[in-house]
């Protein structure tokens, strides 16, 4: 069945420090994948996508990887801050194009000072 | 304006009562969506609305009974709710399902008692 996956379920790391947030799909067909970042409290929030006709993709400090080969996503986040700690998600939309999205378990970033 | 606000923040009902969640955006967006997530559990979708017409229902209960007034507007009615329902709904949207990048309200913490 379809299954977005992570890798860890926490992840730490210390300040200034790259993070590397793993993600693994199932779903070949899927052409659209999305990482949310989601505080204590608030709601997922947006941070970067990534289509299938691309491998890489930069925004400010973060770079999504996407490798199809291995069905693998990967979420960098460059010198890392404690504004940082929360729980990432990715999600693949399974080529459906009716708006769902399937969720990964999600990874617990913790940001030591 | 690129904000989903929901209401309430919090709610506690009983079993028996009736209650309603509210979404809105202002975003010109034509999909909503319901999702209910779980402590330390990814978003799962229950109900997506396209250009205001129900279009996935992921076999919710019908203690759960979303409306969507409007183009803004998303509601979700409850109704004899059970206490495994206690959970964190959340509300987004998309510029048509076909987009898939979909902004998140910062949900409302339910409790059933």
């Amino acid at each position: 069945g379809e299954s977005v996956g992570l890798h860890l379920p926490t992840l730490s790391v210390q300040e200034g420090d790259n993070s590397i947030i793993n993600c693994a799909y199932s779903n070949s067909a899927s052409d659209y994948f999305i990482w949310y970042k989601q505080e204590s409290g608030k709601g997922p929030q947006f941070i970067i996508d990534i289509r299938s006709n691309m491998d890489k993709r930069q925004g400010q400090r973060v770079t999504v990887l996407l490798n199809k080969t291995v069905k693998h996503l990967s979420l960098q986040i460059a010198a890392t801050q404690p504004g940082d700690s929360a729980v990432y998600f990715c999600a693949e939309n399974g080529s459906s194009n009716t708006g769902k999205l399937i969720f990964g378990q999600g990874t617990t970033l913790q940001v030591k000072p | 304006d690129t904000e989903v606000t929901q209401t309430p923040k919090h709610l506690v009902m009983g079993m028996t009562n009736k209650k309603s969640l509210k979404c809105e955006q202002h975003m010109g967006h034509r999909a909503m969506y319901w999702y209910k997530q779980k402590a330390k559990k990814p978003p799962e979708l229950m109900f997506v609305y396209s250009y205001e017409k129900l279009s996935i229902n992921e076999s919710v209960p019908s203690r759960f009974s979303p409306e969507c007034p409007n183009s803004s507007l998303l509601n979700l009615h409850l109704h004899a709710l059970q206490p495994e329902d206690s959970a964190l709904y959340l509300c987004a949207s998309s510029q048509d399902p076909s987009v898939d990048e979909q902004y998140f309200g910062p949900g409302t913490r339910l409790t059933v008692t």
